[in-house]
């Protein structure tokens, strides 16, 4: 089945780390750009940052330029999104897909980030 | 940043009649390569976003052929030709033609 799944949400600290992950089943991960996309509770949709198929071109959100890294492994079929220096403002679920912009888009059903103290 | 305005933000159809939202964007979405990436997505409640269209007017596999995208340029529409109950959720437009990429506020669609 062609899927992706995404981990590594929760409760941090304002100031704090979080990693998530998401997991690609299905289809050659490595052939195609990855995207994170978010959105705060009761908001909308907001695109965050994106990597192309060889991890060698990436973009950011202004909002989150410098406090995080996205980065992906494709011998283990997962995309990765490092949060650093976490604000209030970053509690949201985060989705990540495939192929937003062309034929064949997944998307996952997204995890759950909260800062609050 | 490219802004992406919807219109209305509200939208209260009855089951059965046509529903129509706009999108309008503050620069061409036409990219370099001809294309023009204009996404519509559904958010049903309580549900993780779905792409309905991408670029313009290519309905997504398993999409109704009630739904249909139109426009050029800046102006944008999706169209629903007859309302189902099922539709009910928030309709977001994206753009994907100028980095970063960006959505549009979000469309409320409600049964009279």
């Amino acid at each position: 089945e062609v899927q992706l799944v995404e981990s590594g949400g929760g409760l941090v600290q304002p100031g704090g780390s979080l990693r998530l992950s998401c997991a690609a089943s299905g289809f050659t991960f490595s052939r195609y750009w990855m995207h994170w996309v978010r959105q705060a509770p009761g908001k909308g949709l907001v695109w965050v940052s994106h990597i192309n198929s060889d991890g060698s071109i990436t973009t950011y959100a202004d909002f989150v330029k410098g406090r995080f890294t996205i980065s992906r492994d494709n011998a283990k079929n997962t995309l990765y999104l490092q949060m650093d220096s976490l604000r209030d403002e970053d509690t949201a679920v985060y989705y990540c897909a495939r192929s937003i912009s062309a034929d064949g888009i997944i998307w996952g059903q997204g995890t759950l980030v909260t800062v609050s103290s | 940043d490219v802004v992406m305005t919807q219109s209305p933000l509200s939208l209260p159809v009855t089951l059965g009649q046509p529903a129509s939202i706009s999108c309008r964007s503050s620069q061409s979405l036409v990219y370099s390569d001809g294309n023009t990436y204009l996404n519509w997505f559904q958010q049903r409640p309580g549900q993780s976003p779905r792409r309905l269209i991408y670029k313009v007017s290519n309905r997504d596999s398993g999409v109704p052929d009630r739904f249909s995208g139109s426009g050029s340029g800046t102006d944008f529409t999706l169209k629903i030709s007859r309302v189902e109950a099922d539709d009910v959720g928030v309709y977001y437009c994206m753009q994907a033609t100028h980095w970063p990429y960006t959505f549009g506020q979000g469309t409320k669609l409600e049964i009279k």
